[in-house]
C-alpha cells in the first residue's frame, strides 16, 4: 500500500520568512503533484513533477523531487499572507487503481504579519 | 470554457435516504475519479473510471455506487449503507496518459442528519 506522509501538518510562519514542507512516500513513483486548497474550496494544481531531480518554481513557491529518496519538498520563500492555505502532495499509484492519486494529509499553512 | 462542474454545492439529507451527486466534464478526459475529504484529512479514493461503461472500486467504495454511461458524466450515489456520509466530495478527471494530472471540480458538501 502506497503511503504518503507530509510534515509538518501545521505551520505558522511570519511574513518574510522561508520554510520547507516535506513529502515522503513509501513506494516507487516518478510522478508527484502539489495542490493548494483554500478553506471550503476545491484543489488547485500547483506543480507536476515527473522525473528525478525535477524542480519547478512559481512565484514564492518552489517544488523539487528526489525519486531515489522518495522525497519531495515545497519551499516557501519570503512568505506573504496570500500563501495561507492547505498544501497537499499526491503520488500516483499505478498498480491497480487507474492512476488515481494517493494524498498526504496536507500541511495547513498560516502566514502572519 | 473547459472544466469540471459538480452539483449541488451543498446538499442536506436525512439518514436512510440515498442521494446522487453530479459530476460533468467538458475536457474530453477519459478518466474520472471520486474522492472523499474529511476535516483535517487528505483525499481518499471512492471510485474511478478509465472508460465509458467501466468503473472500479477505490479504497473506500462501501456504501457508494457510480455509473459511467457517457464520457462527460460520472455521477456518485451515496446510499443508506454508507455509515458516515457527511463529507466533502470531489470529482476529478484526467487524460489517460502523459502527466496524468488530475483536474478537480468545485466539490459538493454533503451533510446527513
Amino acid at each position: 500500500e502506497l503511503k504518503v506522509e507530509q510534515n509538518p501538518l501545521f505551520l505558522s510562519m511570519q511574513e518574510g520568512k522561508n520554510y520547507t514542507i516535506y513529502c515522503n512516500y513509501s513506494t516507487t513513483s516518478d510522478r508527484l503533484y502539489w495542490y493548494r486548497q483554500d478553506p471550503g474550496k476545491s484543489l488547485e494544481s500547483l506543480f507536476v513533477l515527473l522525473s528525478n531531480g525535477a524542480v519547478k518554481q512559481e512565484g514564492r513557491l518552489m517544488a523539487s523531487l528526489d525519486t531515489k529518496a522518495r522525497l519531495s519538498t515545497l519551499h516557501i520563500t519570503a512568505a506573504v499572507h496570500d500563501l495561507s492555505a492547505t498544501y497537499f502532495c499526491a503520488v500516483i499509484s499505478n498498480s491497480n487503481s487507474g492512476y488515481a492519486l494517493n494524498f498526504g494529509k496536507g500541511t495547513s499553512l498560516l502566514v502572519t504579519p | 470554457d473547459g472544466g469540471i462542474t459538480q452539483s449541488p454545492k451543498y446538499l442536506f439529507r436525512k439518514e436512510g435516504q440515498n442521494v446522487t451527486l453530479s459530476c460533468e466534464q467538458n475536457l474530453n478526459h477519459d478518466a474520472m475519479y471520486w474522492y472523499r475529504q474529511d476535516p483535517g484529512q487528505g483525499l481518499r479514493l471512492i471510485y474511478y473510471s478509465q472508460i465509458v461503461n467501466d468503473f472500479q472500486k477505490g479504497d473506500i467504495a462501501e456504501g457508494y455506487s457510480v455509473s459511467r454511461e457517457k464520457k462527460e458524466s460520472f455521477p456518485l450515489t451515496v446510499t443508506s449503507a454508507q455509515k458516515n456520509p457527511t463529507a466533502f466530495y470531489l470529482c476529478a478527471s484526467s487524460i489517460a496518459g502523459g502527466t496524468y494530472e488530475q483536474y478537480f471540480g468545485p466539490g459538493t458538501r454533503l451533510t446527513v442528519t
